[in-house]
């Protein structure tokens, strides 16, 4: 069974410092894994995704990923935090070795404050 | 890509009634997911649909609750029925498609707001 863990509930940083929301996940064969942003009363954003290829992804707004298959982790990260980055940010995997269209398996969430 | 809508984007409903939610999705799609976001959690599948077939339940859901219709490759509808106050969730369509990647990726639409008081 695929799984994701977010270990904190909520991550607090000062603007224009780094800042890192952690992931982990566990899926059978290899894994395709996503970030997603939600900001209040706000969609689903997709934010960045590893498929294939570099460890090192880059997305949206700044954010990067790394993919670690040792450590089974896919942490996103940004040089520097903006207050506009204040969202509620949701790690996803699925099972490539999975045939067809299998759902996403989210995360429970992270809350990630900036403060000016 | 795919570029989904959902109607209602948000409704206030009334215990014991029942509000269908409309997913329509610019381009053909084999399957379709609907996730259900409540308050301050994350998201969790509710049910796949295929077309032309059932849809399959997730473990805790059940379909004289929540029933689906896929009539076509482009729409699916979910209903929530009998509401109660616990019903009150953000409600998402999701679709899987082939993207710029050139593998399935995952598409969502805008959510439904339900609130029920």
């Amino acid at each position: 069974a695929q799984s994701v863990a977010q270990p904190e509930d909520q991550v607090n940083v000062a603007e224009g410092n780094p800042l890192t929301v952690k992931c982990t996940y566990s899926v059978s064969g290899n894994p395709y894994l996503f970030w997603y942003v939600q900001y209040p009363n706000r969609g689903l954003q997709f934010l960045l995704k590893y498929i294939t290829g570099d460890n090192l992804v880059k997305g949206s707004y700044g954010f990067e990923a790394e993919f670690n298959k040792s450590q089974t982790s896919f942490h996103l990260k940004k040089p520097s935090a903006l207050v506009s980055d204040s969202a509620l940010y949701f790690c996803a995997v699925r099972d490539s070795g999975h045939a067809g269209n299998t759902p996403l398996v989210f995360g429970k969430g992270t809350r990630l404050s900036v403060i000016a | 890509s795919a570029v989904i809508s959902q109607k209602p984007s948000r409704d206030i409903c009334q215990r014991g009634t029942s509000l269908t939610i409309q997913c329509q999705v610019d381009s053909q799609v084999t399957m379709m997911f609907w996730y259900r976001q409540q308050p301050g959690q994350s998201l969790t599948l509710i049910a796949t649909a295929n077309q032309g077939s059932e849809a399959t339940y997730e473990s805790g859901f059940v379909i004289d609750k929540f029933p689906i219709s896929r009539p076509n490759l482009t729409f699916s509808t979910l209903t929530v029925s009998n509401m109660s106050p616990e019903d009150s969730s953000i409600y998402l369509c999701s679709v899987a498609k082939t993207g710029t990647s050139g593998y399935n990726e995952q598409f969502f639409g805008p959510g439904t707001r339900l609130t029920v008081l």
